[in-house]
């Protein structure tokens, strides 16, 4: 079955450092991406989104580029700032089918001042 | 404001007792789904509706029952609790297609104890 995969977290980085999260996925068609955040006590939000291979998604100064050969959808961010600290998920919507969002564990980012 | 509403927003419950979570969202959306939100396992399907009248299981199913009878609302009951459905449960709601958001509900906390 379709499954996403996160780099382990927490990620504890100091404000305006570099931040790249890891995600990868398996999928049998053609997927669309996504990135969600979670901030305490909420549900989650879509960050940014990217549908076909080599788009780039970006919000609020996050970028993800969707890169079918390597089957990644890496988040990064230039320089982070501490209200950034939230859950992140990477997650993918199958083509075909139910559409059914399929989340991976999430990743914690915690940033200092 | 459009959206999706969850309640109650936490519950503690004793062990056996019956107990039904709510959820209704007023986007007018298609699907909707529950995900229990456990700490490293981030979210894990339960059921899902992909219209009114239709429901399927995902992946934690047991112990889990949802009806679909109209587009708003998708309860999901616990018909006997047991501690191990200790959790947060959000409730999450999106448009037919595989390049579509989900919102996500503010999530229900239970303790059963």
């Amino acid at each position: 079955g379709d499954s996403v995969t996160q780099m382990e977290g927490p990620v504890t980085l100091s404000e305006e450092a570099f931040l790249t999260i890891n995600c990868t996925y398996t999928a049998t068609g053609y997927p669309s991406l996504f990135w969600y955040v979670q901030y305490p006590g909420e549900g989650l939000q879509l960050l940014l989104k990217a549908t076909k291979a080599d788009d780039k998604g970006s919000n609020k100064g996050f970028e993800a580029t969707y890169r079918k050969e390597t089957t990644s959808f890496h988040l990064e961010k230039g320089s982070v700032q501490v209200s950034d600290s939230a859950v992140y998920f990477c997650a993918l919507t199958e083509s075909g089918g139910s559409y059914i969002p399929t989340f991976g564990r999430g990743t914690s980012l915690i940033v200092h001042p | 404001i459009a959206g999706i509403t969850q309640a109650p927003t936490s519950q503690i419950l004793a062990a056996g007792r019956r107990m039904t979570l709510r959820c209704t969202q007023d986007m007018r959306h298609n699907a909707m789904y529950w995900y229990r939100q456990d700490l490293g396992l981030g979210l894990r399907l339960i059921h899902y509706s992909n219209t009114a009248g239709t429901t399927g299981k995902g992946e934690v199913p047991d112990g889990y029952s949802v009806s679909r009878a109209n587009t708003d609302d998708f309860p999901l009951t616990l018909a006997s609790a047991v501690p191990s459905q200790t959790s947060v449960y959000f409730c999450a709601s999106k448009k037919e297609g595989r390049g579509t958001e989900a919102f996500f509900g503010q999530g229900t906390r239970l303790t059963v104890v």
